[in-house]
């Protein structure tokens, strides 16, 4: 499949810090979709976008698809300490079919 | 309420054994999936399938076997070809005319002994 770049790929910052994770791929996709997982868990879809220049929001969250259809990125504004987990950015393209391609996460640690 | 789920949570699997891990969904979704988890390399994709009795290779299918006999359910077999098999195995499912991302279950770890 597809390898996408997931950056950075720790962070480690304290309450009420902004956060922002990227993603990029080499070749255009029609989906991103972000997913945070907690310890032992599976992903839980976070903000899903299917248009070149979307910008949505989730709560403190926003994600942006980026216009070239290669990049996205993931703002949380205000972390606290529940926002620890892995953050995963997704996608797929045409030649995926319905399986999508996976970052490597960015874990974020947040301290009171 | 609907949902995926995977069992068991904890696998111990003495080596040259095979071993099923089971996943069940009650969303009538066509589409199911498994990952497979390691630390510092993401989700990579073993077998999906997108309708009962069709099932696709992935990125690292080598040691594992899927069946789906059933919409409901899609259990992946890691068996004693599969090299390094102790890790994190998700299990997920979507719609497919209408792909709003997955739905992932609850993992099932597996450790060889």
């Amino acid at each position: 499949g597809q390898q996408l770049n997931q950056s950075p790929q720790s962070m480690f910052i304290q309450e009420g810090e902004d956060v922002s994770m990227n993603c990029t791929s080499s070749s255009i996709f029609n989906t991103w979709l972000w997913y945070k997982q907690d310890p032992g868990e599976g992903p839980v879809l976070l903000i899903a976008l299917y248009k070149a220049g979307e910008l949505t929001s989730n709560g403190r969250l926003t994600a942006q698809f980026g216009i070239t259809r290669k990049d996205s990125f993931l703002n949380i504004s205000a972390s606290i300490p529940s926002d620890v987990g892995i953050y995963f950015c997704a996608g797929r393209n045409s030649n995926s079919g319905y399986a999508l391609n996976f970052g490597k996460g960015t874990s974020l640690l947040v301290t009171p | 309420d609907g949902g995926i789920t995977q069992s068991p949570k904890y696998l111990f699997r003495k080596e040259g054994q095979n071993v099923t891990l089971s996943c069940e969904q009650n969303l009538n979704h066509d589409a199911m999936y498994w990952y497979r988890q390691d630390p510092g390399q993401g989700l990579r994709l073993i077998y999906y399938s997108q309708i009962v009795n069709d099932f696709q290779k992935g990125d690292i299918a080598e040691g594992y076997s899927v069946s789906r006999e059933k919409k409901e359910s899609f259990p992946l077999t890691v068996t004693s070809a599969q090299k390094n098999p102790t890790a994190f195995y998700l299990c997920a499912s979507s719609e497919t005319e209408r792909i709003y991302g997955y739905t992932f279950g609850s993992g099932t770890r597996l450790t060889v002994v």
